[in-house]
């Protein structure tokens, strides 16, 4: 079975400055990972994933996740933040021929001016 | 192209009540998947339907909850006898084909039941 923890349940940032949020997840077979945003009163849209393949993966608004299997860590990472970032950000796991997807406690994001 | 609808955003029930929740998938997708999210707590994956066919239902409480996706009209995901635990946010996801890698899933806005 699979398991993710996000390790912070709020994030605070100014405006413009970087954000890490962390991921990390516990799998006893390969995984595919995802960070999936919602932003207030709308769905999950996802952001990114990985695959396969080169561990730096890119997404949406200026998003990327760099994945480390020796930590078993997603960490999703922005260098710029702007207020439109503030929502709920859900790091997720999934494996090959799964039909359903693992979701951590979820991570609230804070942009102040 | 529609996204994934889900009726009604929120709905209030008594202890004892019914809840029907009702999620129609995008346009083209015959997948359909609920998941649960409590508060203070990630969204967990509750069942999986096909057209007419529970495909697998792992996640559901063994008593008083049931979902269907008939092959006319929406998902209906039903919770009978609604206790204060089931107060949470119910999401529906569609995709056209199993979900697999997650890449083709799309998730509604959530019906959020608050049982008083």
């Amino acid at each position: 079975a699979q398991s993710v923890t996000q390790l912070d349940s709020q994030v605070p940032v100014f405006e413009e400055a970087p954000v890490e949020l962390r991921c990390n997840y516990s799998s006893s077979v390969s995984v595919y990972l995802f960070w999936y945003v919602q932003y207030p009163n709308q769905g999950l849209q996802l952001l990114l994933k990985y695959l396969s393949g080169s561990t730096l993966v890119k997404g949406i608004n200026g998003f990327e996740a760099e994945f480390n299997k020796s930590q078993t860590s997603f960490h999703l990472r922005k260098p710029s933040v702007h207020i439109s970032d503030t929502a709920e950000y859900f790091c997720a796991v999934s494996t090959q021929g799964a039909q359903k997807l693992v979701f951590g406690q979820g991570t609230r994001l804070t942009i102040n001016p | 192209n529609a996204g994934v609808m889900q009726n009604p955003r929120h709905l209030v029930r008594r202890r004892g009540q019914e809840a029907r929740l009702r999620c129609s998938p995008m346009k083209g997708h015959s997948h359909v998947y609920w998941y649960r999210q409590l508060p203070e707590e990630g969204l967990k994956f509750m069942v999986y339907l096909q057209k007419e066919n529970i495909i697998d239902e792992s996640g559901m409480p063994k008593e008083r909850f049931s979902a269907e996706f008939p092959k006319e009209g929406p998902s209906i995901l039903r919770i009978q006898q609604v206790v204060r635990g089931d107060s949470a946010a119910y999401f529906c996801a569609s995709s056209p084909t199993p979900q697999g890698i997650g890449e083709k899933l799309f998730f509604g806005s959530g019906t959020q039941l608050s049982v008083l």
